[in-house]
């Protein structure tokens, strides 16, 4: 069964530094999606990406954060300068945009830790 | 705006017992789905049921039952005679269909301990 893969699993990286999480959705979704997760707490919307834009964001989504499709199977979230508080689990999901059931396949997470 | 509120922070049964998790949602729009996801300790975010918002037919799977009812927009979700296996934090989350976004909104999640 085709599933979304993410990598790494877990990123340590100091204050002040950028990170790059990458994410490789199902090959025939077309809609892409970063969600994160204080631990803890609940899972929080951060940006939809369709048709090489991003459709939708949050206001946890600020200057900080970017995401890009690099190539046809990639699609990465950017955070230019961590701050301790960016620490959280980061989920990317995608779902099939001609299915009229708004699945979202997630996959496993990489667990980011600001030091 | 959309909301999902899960009251029960956390539920503790024994093996065999029912449990029921409650979801309440918020939402204006007249169309949009509701999901429910199992996070067990490993992390991951396991896709249970999806329900379309004209639809109340409930749903059984296995143990697994889910009671959507459009008047009190209440979506619980009931596991019969649970297992320790089902101890996990359960998420209940929302998506409307407002141009075309499809972001989840989701729940606080209820934490799920099942004692053997």
């Amino acid at each position: 069964e085709p599933e979304v893969t993410q990598t790494p699993s877990h990123q340590v990286t100091q204050m002040g530094q950028e990170v790059i999480l990458r994410c490789v959705p199902i090959s025939n979704h077309l809609y892409f999606y970063w969600y994160r997760q204080i631990l803890g707490q609940k899972v929080e919307f951060l940006v939809s990406f369709y048709n090489n834009e991003i459709s939708e964001k949050s206001e946890i989504f600020d200057d900080q954060f970017s995401v890009e499709r690099p190539d046809g199977s990639n699609f990465t979230l950017k955070i230019r300068s961590t701050k301790l508080e960016d620490s959280a689990m980061y989920f990317c999901a995608s779902s099939d945009p001609s299915s009229s059931t708004y699945e979202q396949y997630f996959g496993p997470g990489t667990r980011l830790t600001v030091t | 705006a959309q909301k999902v509120t899960q009251a029960q922070t956390e539920i503790s049964v024994v093996e065999k017992e029912d449990v029921t998790l409650d979801c309440v949602y918020e939402t204006r729009d007249t169309t949009y789905y509701l999901f429910w996801y199992k996070q067990p300790p490993s992390g991951e975010l396991v896709f249970l049921i999806r329900r379309n918002s004209f639809d109340e037919q409930n749903e059984i799977s296995g143990r697994y039952s889910w009671n959507f009812q459009k008047s009190t927009s209440s979506f619980n979700f009931t596991i019969t005679a649970s297992q320790v296996v089902d101890s996990a934090v359960y998420f209940c989350a929302l998506s409307e269909e407002v141009a075309g976004r499809r972001a989840l909104t989701f729940g606080s999640g209820t934490r799920l301990q099942v004692q053997p």
